[in-house]
Parts: structure tokens; sequence; C-alpha cells
């Protein structure tokens, strides 16, 4: 069974908080990990898809880096603002097809 | 971005009856689509990947002849649940793969919205 575990589960922050979340993943057969952001009543955007171990990406106060060694993803958001609000989806794509966490929902405070 | 869309976004309807859910390209052409289905607190899973001009693949215990799959045409894929019932309730999702900034055949997916099922 390939299992990606994402963790934590929820999280509140206050406005300007720094935060990070955990993708972790199968090792074997990696071809590549893929971060979404969702919104409520929105289609799920992608942030970023990376592929080699190292890797590290930013997108504005965003950014991601990973390892494939041990199967792991960390997730940043750099000063968090109240529309960073939303869940963050992580997927393992190996060979064959895109497997998702359950997500980490994020809700940040005025 | 590239922009999925997804029609119905919600629907009722009674066990027994079908219900027909239209996901589209609307700015790229897609040979391949997929749909995900997601129960509460569950994660997003694959049911079937379409395949414009043919068949579906469908993931192992997806009934492919509750859950109908048809690719009409490189903008178009339709899933059909026929003979719902309350178990079929569930958040259905479609996506197209788009070539992505990670190049090769790394692509990024694109979302529709999805369509919120519910069978009475």
């Amino acid at each position: 069974i390939l299992n990606v575990e994402q963790s934590p589960q929820s999280l509140h922050v206050q406005e300007g908080d720094s935060t990070n979340f955990t993708c972790s993943f199968p090792s074997s057969n990696f071809y590549a990990l893929h971060w979404y952001r969702w919104e409520t009543a929105k289609s799920p955007e992608a942030l970023f898809v990376m592929t080699l171990n190292g890797d590290e990406k930013k997108k504005g106060r965003i950014s991601a880096t990973l390892n494939t060694k041990e199967g792991y993803s960390y997730l940043y958001i750099k000063g968090s603002q109240p529309e960073d609000s939303a869940t963050y989806l992580c997927a393992y794509h190996n060979t064959d097809k895109l497997i998702f966490g359950t997500g980490t929902r994020l809700q940040v405070f005025p | 971005g590239a922009v999925v869309s997804q029609h119905p976004s919600w629907v009722i309807c009674k066990s027994g009856t079908s219900v027909k859910i239209e996901c589209r390209s609307l700015d790229f052409q897609a040979t391949t689509m997929f749909w995900y289905r997601q129960f509460p607190k569950q994660s997003l899973m694959l049911m079937a990947t379409s395949n414009e001009g043919s068949k579906a693949t469908y993931e192992q215990g997806v009934e492919k002849d509750k859950f109908l799959i048809n690719h009409a045409s490189l903008t178009l894929s339709t899933l059909t649940v026929t003979s719902a019932h309350p178990e079929d309730s569930s958040f259905y999702i479609c996506s197209a793969p788009f070539p992505g900034l990670a190049g090769g055949s790394t692509y990024e997916q694109y979302f529709g919205p999805g369509t919120r099922l519910t069978v009475t």
C-alpha cells in the first residue's frame, strides 16, 4: 500500500507568523512530488512540481524542499497572511499515478 | 494558467437514477483526464484515467459498469454514475495534465472545482 502522510492535519496561526508542513511519501519508484493549494469551493491550484533530490522551489512567500532518499518534502510559508488560508495537498507521483495525502488545513487569523 | 471546468458543481439525485458529470479543459487540449473521488476526511483517490479515443482505465475496486467514462473530444470527458446509491455520495473531481515547468512528462495537473453528489 502506497501511503502519503501529511502533518499536521490542521494549523491555526496568526498573521505574520511563518509556518511549515510536512509530506512523507514512499522513496521507491519516485517520479515527482506535487504541492497544491486548495481553497474552499475552488479548484486545487498547482504550487510546485519537484523532481530532484535536494530541489528547492519558491513562489513568493511560499517555498518547498524535497528529499527523495528519505521520502519527505517540506512546504514553508513566510509571514502568513489571511489569504494563505487553504488546504495544502501534496501528491506523490510514481510512474503510474498521483497519490494524494489528506492535506494540511491552514487558517491564518488577522 | 490552464483552466478546467466541471459541471454541475453539486447535484442531488434519487437512489437508482443516473448522474452525468462533465469535465472540460477550456484553453488546452487534453488527451488524458483523471477522475478522482474524495470521501469525508479522506484523500483524493484516483478512480479512473480517461483517454480520448480509447477506453478508460479503471483503478482496482472501481466498477467500470457503474462509473461510465466517455472522453468524447480533446476537451471533454464525462463521468456517469449509473444507478446511484447513497454510498456513491461523494465529492468527484477531474483533472487534466498540462506540461509544466518541470519539463519532460512531469505534468502539472489542472483540476476542475469538483462536483458534490448527494444520493437520497
